[in-house]
């Protein structure tokens, strides 16, 4: 089935260790997004990437990172963990086409940090 | 600064009965107009969708109007189920950019 895949599903993770999200889609979209979820705050923009090689900032992007090496793979790394980042993190792709494209998500990662 | 407002957190409606969800966003630039919704631990999942080129879009028991005037945009879900219990996400873009998205709404319908 074509999709969007996320792993871990969940992750407890200690403080100040380094982790990375995997997330790759198979509808060859080029662009790719990881979002946050947290309650009461909805779904808040990491990073993105519209096509393979190139990335952007969203709202909330310090302390993490992410690379874009090819159009199926959107890795999100975060070099050292905090308690703040404790968040379930989805990752989203969309076909750039004017701008009238759904945009889809995968399952999620439930990440927690201690 | 919110550029997509979502003000009400919770919504509570019977069965069978009009479910109307509103979405408020401030960027006049905006040109597609989108409504996810989400399950506990699953992924949001895309419900509907609307162009600024239009005012209403219609898919099966879900409805989107787009009141570009007043910046407002509503779902309507009729009739509403139990299964329609989530959370609704009210997202926009411009063009190419990332969407954004509200806070979202938790929807209970009751049975």
């Amino acid at each position: 089935i074509a999709g969007i895949t996320q792993a871990p599903t969940s992750q407890i993770l200690a403080a100040g260790r380094r982790m990375t999200l995997r997330c790759t889609q198979d509808m060859r979209h080029n662009a790719m997004y990881w979002y946050r979820q947290d309650l009461g705050l909805g779904l808040r923009l990491i990073h993105y990437s519209n096509t393979a090689g190139t990335t952007g900032k969203g709202e909330v992007p310090d302390g993490y990172s992410v690379s874009r090496a090819n159009t199926d793979d959107f890795p999100l790394t975060l070099a050292s963990a905090v308690p703040s980042q404790t968040s379930v993190y989805f990752c989203a792709s969309r076909r750039l086409a004017g701008g009238t494209d759904t945009q889809y998500f995968g399952p999620g990662t439930r990440l927690t940090v201690l | 600064d919110q550029q997509v407002k979502q003000n009400s957190p919770s919504l509570s409606v019977q069965e069978g009965r009009i479910s109307i969800l509103n979405c408020d966003y401030t960027n006049s630039m905006f040109d597609y107009f989108l409504w996810y919704k989400k399950y506990p631990a699953e992924g949001p999942t895309f419900l509907i969708s609307i162009s600024s080129i239009k005012d209403k879009n219609e898919d099966g028991r879900f409805t989107v109007f787009l009141n570009k005037s007043a910046k407002h945009l509503s779902l309507h879900i009729v009739p509403s189920q139990p299964g329609d219990s989530a959370v609704y996400f009210c997202a926009a873009s411009e063009g190419n950019t990332p969407l954004v998205f509200g806070k979202g709404t938790r929807l209970s319908v009751i049975a």
